[in-house]
């Protein structure tokens, strides 16, 4: 049982460059989110999905988009990335309701 | 927003002294969610509670769950090496599962 996946682990970008940070989870969880986590900063909550097709922001969205087209994957795109950026990126996934969080093993990402 | 406060940010304590970490919420919580980081981990889930004036306990670890739902609590007793972590509440509202700064512990042996 795989979980909560994602690719890459490790990245490094330069300033302006754009990616996909990809998350795919296999338990049918309708709820999908997306954290960076920062020193100090706790997990700061980026977007999320309840389901297919719906997706909606969080507390820091700005410079990233996300789209759920299925309900396994969730990608994150930065479009064009600043050094603002450069954090450990977590992804979590859950039934709908009153459950618990499981988390990918995270991407770790510098921009220069 | 919703918004939760955790506190203290750090804690370092000798092994065998006990440890507790707060968590309070602007708003009233249908449920509240402790999670452990282990140093280079990701976060994991340890236990959920729902209802007002919750006790919940797992081996050395206590979790309340305050009267009005806008406050919680994780207690260790005794600390071990193997505790040491950050320690995350969430508090989820309506479908937005939101994360205090967590508790970083560091126990000497």
């Amino acid at each position: 049982n795989a979980g909560v996946t994602q690719t890459p682990k490790f990245q490094v970008l330069k300033t302006g460059q754009s990616m996909t940070l990809q998350c795919a989870q296999d338990m049918n969880h309708e709820y999908m989110s997306w954290y960076r986590q920062d020193p100090g900063m706790g997990l700061r909550l980026i977007h999320y999905s309840v389901g297919a097709g719906i997706t909606d922001q969080g507390e820091v969205p700005n410079g990233y988009n996300v789209s759920r087209s299925t309900t396994e994957d969730f990608p994150l795109r930065l479009l064009s990335a600043a050094p603002s950026q450069t954090s450990v990126y977590f992804c979590a996934s859950s039934t709908q309701g009153v459950t618990e969080a499981f988390f990918g093993q995270g991407t770790r990402l510098t921009v220069v | 927003g919703q918004q939760v406060m955790q506190i203290p940010q750090y804690q370092h304590v000798q092994e065998g002294e006990d440890f507790t970490t707060y968590c309070n919420s602007s708003t009233t919580l249908s449920n509240i969610q402790w999670y452990k980081q282990r140093p280079g981990g990701h976060p994991v889930f340890l236990i959920q509670l729902v209802k007002s004036g919750e006790v919940k306990k797992q081996k050395r670890l206590t979790f309340q769950f305050g009267e009005a739902k806008k406050n919680s609590s994780l207690h260790i007793t005794a600390t071990q090496t193997t505790d040491v972590g950050t320690y995350f509440c969430a508090g989820r509202g309506s479908e937005k599962l939101v994360f205090g700064k967590g508790t970083k512990l560091t126990v000497n042996p």
